[in-house]
């Protein structure tokens, strides 16, 4: 079974750059999560989705950054105009049911912005 | 609202000795508790969950973890290290379906 697939692996850019992550979560699983996870944290939720609607962005920073899940398959996370402080590991997770606690988790992509 | 501590920030062990991992919550009512690992530049995966039951949870790679309510600890144990566990891991409590994760540890194998 094909995991949670999300690209680029690593980005670098300057501050108020915008960037964009892509996430493929598992086949069938309705439920897709982003995380932001700042170095010596765990992961805070940013946004979940089930299938292409939103269910929680409560800690979305919504003046810069922004998801969407059009097809309710793929989705893609962006930040526009990026800061410093949003250099992080961005996980995607994916999930059959409405609970992250049966989540699988991507790779990661790791921002760094300078 | 509900809180996770991991007391250690890293723990170092040489290998092939015993490992215990550290995690306290905060919680009203008996709660599901999980242990994740993050190995260098890959996702989380769940090592071990508990859910109601037997206090001691068998999971993946050799790890286990008891839950002691008096305590209220979930901590991670492992026999005997192998240099391939050094990781960081993450300690995290269900609250309405979303998890709240603790800080996480470093585990660092000494040869």
């Amino acid at each position: 079974e094909a995991g949670v697939a999300q690209s680029p692996r690593y980005k670098i850019i300057e501050k108020r750059q915008s960037v964009a992550f892509w996430c493929n979560p598992i086949s069938g699983h309705a439920t897709l999560y982003w995380y932001q996870q700042i170095l010596g944290q765990g992961p805070k939720l940013l946004i979940q989705f089930q299938n292409n609607g939103v269910v929680d962005d409560s800690q979305l920073p919504k003046d810069r950054f922004s998801a969407e899940r059009l097809k309710g398959v793929d989705s893609t996370l962006k930040i526009q105009p990026a800061k410093l402080e949003d250099s992080a590991v961005y996980l995607c997770a994916s999930s059959f049911g409405p609970s992250n606690t049966e989540a699988f988790f991507g790779q990661g992509t790791r921002l760094t912005v300078v | 609202a509900q809180s996770v501590t991991q007391p250690d920030i890293h723990i170092t062990v040489s290998e092939g000795a015993s490992l215990e991992l550290r995690c306290n919550y905060s919680y009203g009512a008996t709660p599901y508790l999980f242990w994740y690992v993050q190995s260098p530049g890959q996702g989380l995966q769940l090592l071990l969950k508990y859910f109601s039951g037997d206090t001691l949870v068998q999971g993946i790679k050799g790890f286990e973890a008891e839950f002691k309510r008096s305590q209220s600890s979930f901590n991670l144990r492992k026999p005997s290290v192998h240099w391939s566990d050094a990781a960081e891991y993450f300690c995290a409590v269900e609250q309405g379906y979303q998890l709240i994760w603790g800080a996480g540890t470093k585990l660092i194998i000494k040869p």
